[in-house]
């Protein structure tokens, strides 16, 4: 079963609304990421937050961490149409021969209507 | 730079046969991995590697090889195509998990 969990699966707002997306995940974790996807295209490395963060913030990306509730959220604000896009988040995990892997959730489709 | 490319873009194949999908990356990166990507599914984790010689399992290796002789390069063999690979397909790396991964554009393969 897949480690990250978003919700919703889909949010639609007006342009210059913010949009708030969460994950939740199940083990403990050393760092939680946020990654874009264009339709049709590559994913896209958006923010990394270390497991002793509790927020972090990137332009108009605001991510928040709580690993007592193994939950983080993304939001943005001040939206514009070209953020239409999914997103996902993605948080390590111990491998069989002990190394680390990187697992992802199912994403969220946000749409910014003009 | 090129960062991560992959190869082909797309393909179509028949139930049963094989090919390797091709993934190098010229950033020095120990880390690389493949997922696949199906409708509603998110990204789903087929192996991965944490250096020359190293690989694991993810979550859907069944059906699928990998070796990685060499830091640049993380092929992906599927060893005799089903219907149920039809798929897109991403190959990533990251120089460790304390940074993000770089991701190849995919490949979109169908079997029929």
């Amino acid at each position: 079963s897949q480690q990250g969990e978003e919700d919703p699966q889909a949010l639609s707002i007006q342009e210059g609304e913010n949009a708030t997306m969460n994950c939740s995940y199940k083990t403990s974790i050393n760092n939680l990421q946020w990654y874009r996807q264009n339709s049709g295209r590559g994913l896209v490395h958006l923010i990394l937050i270390r497991s002793n963060e509790r927020e972090k913030h990137s332009g108009r990306l605001r991510v928040t961490l709580d690993t007592s509730k193994k939950s983080s959220s993304l939001l943005i604000t001040a939206s514009r149409a070209a953020d239409t896009a999914s997103y996902f988040c993605a948080t390590d995990a111990q491998g069989l021969q002990g190394a680390q892997k990187l697992v992802f959730g199912q994403g969220t489709r946000l749409t910014i209507n003009p | 730079n090129a960062g991560v490319t992959q190869t082909p873009k797309f393909q179509v194949l028949k139930t049963g046969q094989s090919m390797t999908l091709q993934c190098a990356q010229d950033m020095n990166h120990e880390y690389m991995s493949w997922y696949r990507q199906d409708p509603g599914m998110g990204l789903r984790l087929i192996h991965y590697s944490v250096g020359a010689g190293i690989t694991d399992q993810g979550e859907v290796p069944n059906g699928y090889n990998v070796s990685r002789s060499t830091t640049e390069d993380f092929p992906l063999r599927l060893l005799s195509a089903a219907p149920s690979q039809t798929s897109v397909y991403f190959c990533a790396s990251s120089r460790t998990l304390n940074y993000g991964y770089t991701f190849g554009s995919g490949t979109r393969l169908t079997v029929v």
